[in-house]
């Protein structure tokens, strides 16, 4: 079965450095990857998606994300984060594009001034 | 405006009673879904269903059944509400093999007392 790592729960940046939010998923071929964003009180929203092809993927919002076969990862980042990028962010899998979402237990990003 | 809407926003219920969350979508997509979101446990899947007429279990069915009424709408009924179903419930749907990952709801907030 798949599954999904987000070793950290919680993440505190300065407005204006950079970002890494770390995923790891488990599964044996290449699976299709998500992240998505979620602000307080609201729903989850796509940032951006790997499937096939480049393994850096651009997103929305100024954010990307790379793969990485060899370590089983996907991890998203964002060069200068500004203070409307707190939020909660999940990362996810699925093993095909008929199968369902598999999410990681998500990541709170908070930034200060 | 396109998208998926769920009804009710907020809900309060006595431990026992029952209770039917809506989910309508005008995507005309294939495959719906029902998670629900509790803190530090990321979303968790409850059912799915791939396509009109279909439904399967997920990760965390116990206390839920739900009805795939038409392609547009897919209903999660609570029989006997307990308060370990307080929690986010979220609705997503999408196309069959489509890559554009989910398009979400904005949630149901479930309390049960």
């Amino acid at each position: 079965a798949q599954s999904v790592t987000q070793p950290d729960i919680h993440i505190t940046v300065s407005e204006g450095a950079s970002l890494e939010l770390r995923c790891n998923y488990s599964y044996g071929a290449t699976p299709y990857l998500f992240w998505y964003v979620q602000s307080p009180g609201q729903g989850l929203q796509l940032l951006l998606k790997y499937f096939s092809g480049d393994t850096l993927v651009q997103g929305i919002k100024g954010f990307e994300a790379e793969f990485k076969r060899s370590q089983s990862s996907f991890n998203l980042r964002k060069p200068s984060v500004h203070w409307s990028d707190a939020a909660e962010y999940f990362c996810a899998v699925a093993s095909s594009g008929n199968t369902p979402l598999v999410f990681g237990k998500g990541t709170r990003l908070s930034v200060i001034a | 405006n396109a998208g998926v809407t769920q009804t009710p926003k907020f809900q309060v219920l006595k431990t026992g009673q029952s209770m039917t969350l809506q989910c309508a979508q005008d995507m005309n997509h294939n495959s719906m879904y029902w998670y629900r979101q509790d803190p530090g446990m990321g979303l968790r899947l409850i059912y799915y269903s791939a396509s009109e007429g279909t439904t399967d279990k997920g990760e965390v069915p116990n206390g839920y059944n739900v009805s795939r009424l038409n392609k547009r709408e897919f209903s999660l009924r609570l029989e006997s509400a307990a308060p370990s179903q307080t929690s986010v419930y979220f609705c997503a749907s999408r196309d069959l093999g489509q890559m554009r990952g989910y398009t979400f709801g904005s949630g149901t907030r479930l309390t049960v007392v």
